[in-house]
């Protein structure tokens, strides 16, 4: 079955510092992924998305993720972590079922910044 | 702003009563997704409308019910409320074509159940 795993429930890291979440992915094929962000109060918005082509893709606020099919992940990198990037962060993968897209979304990792 | 637009945004009522949830969609976009967030169940997928039909359906409860108007605006109907209900929901929208992957959400609607 499909599914998306993200197995990291909470992360600390200090401002400045380099930042990676993991996500990896249940599925036969390709999938179209996605990396989203929720702030505090807050709906997801889209960080970054891969469809096909290049394997490392760049998303808004310096984020980047690198699509790896040998490891089926898609992990999630930032070089230097700023404190206004605390926050949820959610991997998903769209698959089309039945002529249908479907949406799963990872259980998400907390972000947490320190000083 | 995202320009998908949820009211109300808080909402508290009594277990057995029944709630209705709105959404308008990002202006263009057909079609509407309804998600539940809660602490110990995570972003549950419930249903999706394109154009005013059903296309896909998730973990919906048989006491929850949504349709989508044809203006596109789209409503989750909350009834015989429990506790477990307590939660966040959300709403996305996507748009046609290539844009069809991509999700945009509102701010959510957090449901207290007392």
């Amino acid at each position: 079955a499909q599914s998306v795993t993200q197995p990291d429930i909470h992360i600390t890291v200090s401002e400045g510092a380099s930042l990676e979440l993991r996500c990896n992915y249940s599925y036969g094929a390709t999938p179209y992924l996605f990396w989203y962000v929720q702030s505090p109060g807050q709906g997801l918005q889209l960080l970054l998305k891969y469809f096909s082509g290049d394997t490392l893709v760049q998303g808004i606020k310096g984020f980047e993720a690198e699509f790896k099919r040998s490891q089926s992940s898609f992990n999630l990198r930032k070089p230097s972590v700023h404190w206004s990037d605390a926050a949820e962060y959610f991997c998903a993968v769209v698959l089309y079922s039945g002529g249908y897209q479907k949406v799963t979304f990872g259980t998400g990792t907390k972000l947490q910044v320190i000083p | 702003d995202s320009g998908v637009t949820q009211t109300p945004k808080h909402l508290i009522t009594a277990t057995g009563q029944r709630v209705t949830l709105r959404c308008s969609p990002r202006s263009g976009d057909l079609s509407v997704y309804w998600y539940q967030q809660s602490l110990d169940q995570g972003l549950q997928f419930l249903i999706q409308y394109y154009n005013g039909e059903e296309r896909a359906k998730g973990n919906i409860l048989e006491r929850f019910s949504a349709q989508q108007f044809p203006d596109l605006h789209s409503e989750l109907n909350l009834s015989s409320l429990e506790l477990g209900d307590s939660a966040l929901y959300f709403c996305a929208s996507s748009a046609r074509g290539e844009g069809a992957n991509v999700l945009t959400f509102g701010a959510g609607s957090r449901l207290t159940v007392l």
